[in-house]
């Protein structure tokens, strides 16, 4: 079954303290990216990797790292959590960057809560 | 800027009682717009996709359809399973934002037996 899967599904953390969220799909997709998504508010975009070893910045990068040596995988860093990024978290990924308006597929999402 | 706005934030219909959700969007440049679902606990999930003025597309009891400053996503006779939010997203054209997504906020729609 094609699918992404991210890992945990919950998380409750305190301040500072360093988190991974991870990230795989097995439809061999070039472009993945991040978002979290905030009441109120549309998914924005935290990450985005082109293919294996290509990451660059969305919209909102600012406190979290990312990286891409496997095709499949792609986590999500947060080297120093603080309570504004408490938050819903998304992995998608779709074949190309051209297509991520109609062929992405999203994960289940993170709940990320920092004290 | 570019600007993509969902009304209204919420819907509670009857079963069987049609309506029309609204995705309004100010950018630069339509590349496409599109449709997603989502449930609780699940990541949004792909609807439709339009690309220019005057176009429609259709599945099950959605219809959405598009206008130079808006879309709406139409729901005939609905039923307690079409009970999610949905979300509008907008990709324009543009130097650096070429295939970028601009995302509404979502309307969530509950659908009453």
């Amino acid at each position: 079954e094609a699918q992404v899967t991210q890992n945990p599904r919950y998380l409750i953390t305190v301040t500072g303290k360093k988190l991974t969220v991870t990230c795989s799909q097995n439809m061999n997709h070039e472009y993945m990216s991040w978002y979290r998504q905030d009441p109120g508010l549309g998914l924005r975009q935290i990450y985005y990797s082109m293919n294996v070893e290509v990451t660059d910045k969305g919209d909102v990068p600012e406190g979290y790292k990312v990286s891409r040596k496997e095709k499949r995988n792609f986590p999500l860093i947060l080297e120093s959590p603080s309570p504004n990024q408490t938050s819903l978290y998304f992995c998608a990924s779709s074949r190309r960057r051209e297509s991520i308006g109609n062929e992405q597929f999203f994960g289940p999402g993170t709940r990320l809560t920092v004290l | 800027e570019d600007q993509v706005t969902q009304s209204p934030e919420a819907l509670r219909l009857q079963e069987g009682e049609s309506s029309s959700l609204n995705c309004s969007y100010t950018v630069s440049g339509l590349r496409g717009l599109f449709w997603y679902r989502q449930d609780p606990g699940k990541g949004p999930e792909f609807l439709f996709t339009l690309y220019s003025a005057g176009e429609e597309k259709e599945k099950e009891r959605l219809k959405a359809t598009l206008t130079k400053k808006e879309s709406f996503l139409h729901i005939t006779a609905p039923k307690p399973e079409d009970s999610a939010t949905y979300l509008c997203a907008v990709q324009t054209f543009g130097a650096d934002s070429n295939y970028q997504l601009i995302w509404g906020a979502g309307t969530k729609l509950i659908i009453k037996p």
